[in-house]
């Protein structure tokens, strides 16, 4: 495996399901990222950690659950989430966050909410 | 509040033509300015970036013009091809707040053979 891995790559929920996104990088760095793309809106930055430790709530409602348990991985845990929370989730990884650069997206996870 | 516009929302050019696509910033503070781009059932790839001490970067058929103070910046693909299909967003930072990027809306391009 090389790059961003994230699984499952779709996901169909109930609202009052509990499911997990999961996230691996291969690229030896030490900053993950969770990010939101909705149609008709921006990417919106959800959550970031660096060294394991969460630096960015960007607001997110307490449905969204995340947990780093070593810079590889990043989860995103999910529950009784509503159907406009259907969208699709991109983790990222960058070497660190002190300085601005290149961030490497895995090919996301497509979440269903019915 | 959409710190970054991006416009136009979608574009169809020829085989052989110039996309150009157009972005408008808010904060002044923003000093790194990069372009990714999307292909279907993909995550988004950094394209090319650019910071506000140079007016233009070119990559191959890629290039940057950025406008400090109108707070604009734009990409330019010259000799379109179809494989360039796909969805462009710009983004913006500031290196005071980390690796935290602002995105536009996307623009998704589509390159008529």
């Amino acid at each position: 495996e090389t790059g961003v891995t994230q699984t499952p790559r779709h996901l169909v929920m109930g609202m009052t399901n509990k499911k997990s996104l999961k996230c691996e990088q291969h690229l030896g760095h030490n900053a993950m990222y969770w990010y939101k793309q909705s149609a008709k809106k921006p990417l919106e930055l959800m959550f970031v950690y660096n060294f394991k430790e969460q630096t960015e709530n960007n607001s997110v409602p307490s449905r969204f659950s995340p947990e780093c348990p070593n810079s590889s991985h990043l989860f995103l845990h999910l529950h009784t989430l509503q159907p406009e929370d259907s969208a699709l989730y991109l983790c990222a990884s960058s070497p660190g966050t002190t300085s601005t650069g290149e961030l490497f997206f895995g090919e996301g996870s497509r979440l269903t909410v019915l | 509040q959409q710190q970054v516009k991006q416009s136009p929302q979608s574009l169809i050019v020829q085989k052989g033509g110039i996309s150009i696509i157009n972005c408008a910033y808010e904060n002044t503070a923003f000093d790194y300015f990069p372009w990714y781009q999307q292909f279907p059932g993909k995550g988004p790839a950094l394209l090319i970036a650019i910071r506000p001490d140079v007016s233009e970067k070119k990559e191959g058929r890629f290039t940057i013009s950025f406008n400090k103070s109108a707070k604009q910046f734009s990409l330019h693909i010259m000799d379109s091809q179809p494989g360039d299909s796909a969805t462009y967003f710009c983004a913006a930072s500031k290196e005071a707040a980390g690796n935290k990027l602002t995105f536009g809306g996307g623009t998704r391009v589509l390159v008529k053979p």
